[in-house]
């Protein structure tokens, strides 16, 4: 399975940009970038996920790297709430696999009043 | 609307004590897979099922471990004679879809198992 890599923690002022880098160097034409995070206490949630062009949503923005070798969460305005950990996880969509999730460390986001 | 729902919340249970986990997944969702969650960790794979079909338990870390969804809705996981390694968050997840390449994945805010 391709793999991703991504800083172990970051840091961030309330109201302020973020953006969250993953490298997957390994990754193949087939394998679709998800993002999920994971609130204090709670389940991960799912927040985006793309293939090859940049992704919006209410939650956050997807930017992907046109060799799609890395990609980077964006979230416009950062809130206290959105003090998490940070997955990027690759799904293959091709061959049989019902693309089960596999969790790496993930970013550590702490944000600041 | 009703996300996946996990019960108990919290389990303490004494080492070599049998314990039972319970989801219930979404209503009408195929896919339900069991996690496992160590402190500080990410969430690990256990087992996979679609319906009622257990298609993947390759990540059961022993035959104590043993999860069921007889009626392709709630499921079940249950640990035999727990030990103290076994101390975790377990969590479920469900999706309406087969394939998760292009479908989100709704988890449940999980059980929090302590051995003692």
């Amino acid at each position: 399975d391709a793999k991703t890599t991504q800083p172990n923690s970051m840091e961030s002022n309330e109201e302020e940009p973020v953006h969250l880098p993953c490298n997957h160097s390994t990754i193949s034409g087939t394998d679709y970038i998800h993002w999920y995070r994971q609130l204090p206490s709670q389940g991960p949630e799912y927040v985006i996920h793309g293939l090859t062009s940049n992704v919006n949503n209410r939650m956050a923005s997807l930017a992907i790297a046109e060799d799609r070798k890395s990609s980077t969460l964006i979230l416009h305005r950062a809130t206290l709430r959105d003090a998490a950990v940070y997955y990027c996880i690759l799904i293959d969509a091709g061959g049989t696999s019902y693309g089960k999730l596999t969790f790496g460390q993930g970013t550590i986001l702490t944000v600041h009043p | 609307g009703a996300g996946v729902s996990q019960s108990p919340r919290y389990k303490v249970a004494k080492r070599g004590q049998d314990v039972a986990l319970r989801c219930d997944p979404i209503s009408g969702h195929v896919s339900l897979f069991w996690y496992q969650q160590a402190l500080g960790q990410g969430p690990e794979f256990l087992t996979y099922f679609q319906n009622e079909a257990q298609l993947d338990k390759s990540g059961l870390p022993s035959d104590r471990f043993f999860a069921e969804r007889p009626e392709g809705s709630v499921s079940t996981l249950k640990i035999q004679r727990t030990q103290q390694e076994d101390s975790a968050v377990y969590l479920c997840a469900s999706s309406r879809f087969t394939s998760l390449y292009n479908s989100p994945l709704h988890f449940g805010n999980g059980t929090r198992l302590t051995v003692t």
